[in-house]
């Protein structure tokens, strides 16, 4: 069975400033798709971006990115120049034949 | 990208009462389901595995007779909470795989129900 896990339940950011959320996962397949998931107050899930484990570079989406890093099996997301916007839940997930999720990590964009 | 329409997004119900909730893909054909639910503050817990036209899978700890799943076509799964009671209280999610996009999960906007 596949497990995620996020170390930390909350973090906070001055606005226009960088973070890093952490996500460490444990699987003993070789094919498959890591994702980080927005849930704003609104509770709408939104795909951030998403990693397929067979590719080396790591995604890019305008403001976010990640650190994979496969043999350690860590997966990072790096919001950089922070918005308000981005206050919300973060779920780290990864998928298999379905998705796990993490335990999720708080994100305050503090102005 | 692919909408997933989740209805209603709040329900009050009686005790003892079902209550339904939808799932519908608007404009892509959902071969796989997903029903979540989700504790305040919490992530999302898997409940069942909804495939069109065969019965869904249950994740340990799921009470099949509970959450009643029913997955009739392509474009709808249903979640039944059946004889509800107040620990039955929670944020029930759903999401989608398209047939194009197998690896791309889509999530319903959620549905809040209270049991009261």
């Amino acid at each position: 069975a596949q497990t995620v896990t996020q170390s930390q339940p909350e973090m906070s950011v001055q606005e226009a400033e960088t973070v890093t959320l952490s996500c460490t996962y444990d699987t003993s397949e070789s094919n498959y798709y890591l994702f980080w998931y927005k849930q704003p107050p609104s509770r709408q899930m939104i795909l951030v971006i998403r990693q397929e484990a067979y590719k080396q570079q790591n995604a890019t989406e305008n403001r976010f990115s990640v650190n994979f890093q496969k043999a350690a099996k860590s997966f990072s997301l790096k919001i950089s120049d922070s918005q308000l916007g981005d206050t919300a839940m973060y779920f780290c997930a990864f998928d298999g034949n379905m998705l796990t999720f993490g335990g999720g990590t708080r994100l305050m964009v503090k102005p | 990208g692919a909408v997933v329409s989740q209805h209603p997004s709040r329900v009050i119900c009686k005790s003892g009462t079902s209550v339904k909730i939808e799932c519908r893909s608007l404009d892509f054909q959902a071969t796989t389901m997903f029903w979540y639910r989700q504790f305040p503050k919490q992530s999302l817990m898997l409940m069942a595995t909804s495939n069109e036209g065969s019965k869904a899978t249950y994740e340990q700890g799921v009470e099949k007779d509970k959450f009643l799943i029913n997955h009739a076509s392509l474009t709808l799964s249903t979640l039944t909470v059946t004889s509800a009671h107040p620990e039955d209280s929670s944020f029930y999610i759903c999401s989608a795989h398209s047939r194009q996009s197998l690896t791309e999960a889509f999530f319903g906007q959620g549905t809040r129900l209270t049991v009261v």
